[in-house]
């Protein structure tokens, strides 16, 4: 059963500083790994999609790797702002014995940044 | 425009009583999915729907009855309500269920408080 650990759970670092947050799965055999953001009391927001068949995917000052064989990902935030303050979730999709694809969640890392 | 929406935001309401949440996507997705992040902002899934047809089902009391009249909505029943019923319930859709363009997208959450 595939299990992902976000590490640390949380992470407070002062404004313009460049950050790493990690995420490790067990189970190697996914279709892609997926970054989310959750602000206090709000829904999730989809940051940036990884394929199994991809190394990294960047979106502004955001960049995600993928290491599909040691089962990691890393979640790189350039120049930390205030804004960026809030959970990020890595999520993991597999396939499901049900016969579809489906995401597995770590419990997420609350950042916070420090004006 | 709101991609995935759900109502109500807010659901409090006594221990025994039967409750309704609704979704609603307007991506033209064909999958969606419910899930439960608990008091512990642990995020799991509950149900998946593929265009009307129930596609995972993970370990959940049969008190929970997803219901999909079309594949824009998928609609979550709760009977005989107990405590730990009390969560934040999200709703989410993708393109199909997949590999390709299994990116998901995730309603604001409805969280329901049983007293």
């Amino acid at each position: 059963k595939q299990e992902v650990t976000q590490i640390p759970a949380a992470l407070s670092v002062p404004e313009g500083e460049n950050l790493v947050l990690n995420c490790s799965f067990t189970d190697s055999a996914i279709y892609n790994l997926q970054w989310f953001r959750q602000d206090p009391g709000k829904g999730l927001t989809s940051l940036l999609l990884i394929q199994s068949s991809q190394r990294e995917q960047t979106s502004g000052r955001l960049n995600a790797s993928l290491d599909k064989s040691s089962g990691r990902s890393t979640l790189y935030i350039a120049a930390s702002q205030p804004g960026d303050s809030a959970t990020y979730l890595c999520a993991v999709g597999a396939y499901s014995g049900a016969g579809s694809y489906q995401l597995t969640f770590g419990k997420g890392t609350k950042l916070s940044v420090i004006p | 425009d709101t991609a995935v929406s759900q109502t109500p935001k807010y659901l409090v309401t006594q221990m025994g009583n039967d409750k309704s949440i609704k979704c609603e996507q307007n991506l033209g997705h064909d999958t969606m999915y419910w899930y439960k992040q608990d008091s512990k902002k642990f995020l799991k899934i509950m149900f998946s729907y593929n265009n009307k047809e129930l596609i995972i089902n993970e370990t959940v009391p049969n008190r929970f009855s997803p219901k999909s009249p079309d594949k824009a909505h998928l609609n979550l029943h709760i009977n005989s309500l107990e405590l730990g019923d009390s969560a934040v319930y999200f709703c989410a859709s993708s393109q199909d269920r997949w590999i390709q363009g299994n990116e998901q997208f995730f309603g604001p959450g409805t969280r329901l408080t049983v007293l």
